[in-house]
């Protein structure tokens, strides 16, 4: 089992609705990303957490500490949105080395 | 600031052939890692220099992988020979001693074997 699982592994929507991407983890953390890819490769980080909940634009990223869980979503989505969006984690005995969940693929379709 | 540059963004090269990435981090970042992206799954951390030293190279194929930091700003990360399974994209990021968890991500070398 991984340390870090996502759902769903695929998310299909149409413009303006309301998205929502959970990650649980099995590991005590320093700090949860929120990470977004392209189809180029790169990545653009989100979000830093290690409590509570951030809002930037569209995006709001909340952890639950308790329940090792954290919760990515997207208001009115639009077709831009369209990612790989991944959440990664700095375990507390892993010095600052992230490890990854596999990903969900977000399509945001007009 | 600028970002984290890599180069080059595109390699397709014959298996058993040799092939080496660049990366350029952030200004001041002290903290430089190579991660391996396969189609399909999560990056997988190769190595992770603290300057021109290695913090960690556990899950580098040290058989073929060859990664280093000489001056402890931009890296050269080496495959030789390349194999068919190490058809991936290869991530740069990099680090802060200030803010050691804000990472900063490359735009990625996506390499093929054939």
């Amino acid at each position: 089992k991984n340390e870090v699982e996502q759902s769903p592994q695929n998310l299909t929507a149409q413009e303006g609705e309301f998205i929502t991407i959970n990650c649980s983890y099995s590991v005590g953390i320093s700090a949860l990303h929120w990470l977004q890819q392209h189809p180029g490769g790169g990545i653009v980080s989100l979000f830093m957490l290690s409590s509570g909940k951030k809002k930037h634009g569209r995006l709001i990223a909340t952890i639950n500490i308790q329940e090792k869980h954290s919760s990515l979503h997207i208001t009115a989505s639009h077709p831009r949105d369209s990612a790989v969006y991944i959440c990664a984690v700095v375990g507390e005995t892993s010095g600052s080395r992230l490890t990854f969940g596999e990903g969900t693929q977000l399509t945001v379709n007009p | 600031e600028a970002g984290v540059a890599q180069s080059p963004r595109y390699k397709i090269i014959e298996k058993r052939q040799s092939v080496a990435f660049w990366c350029n981090p952030i200004s001041g970042h002290a903290t430089l890692y190579w991660y391996q992206q396969i189609l399909g799954q999560g990056p997988k951390l190769l190595i992770q220099f603290q300057n021109n030293g290695v913090v960690d190279d556990s899950q580098l194929p040290k058989d073929r992988f060859s990664a280093e930091r000489l001056k402890g700003v931009d890296s050269t990360l080496k495959i030789q020979p390349a194999k068919l399974e190490d058809s991936a994209v290869y991530l740069c990021a990099s680090s802060s001693y200030r803010q050691p968890y804000g990472y900063t991500f490359g735009s990625g070398t996506r390499l093929t074997v054939v």
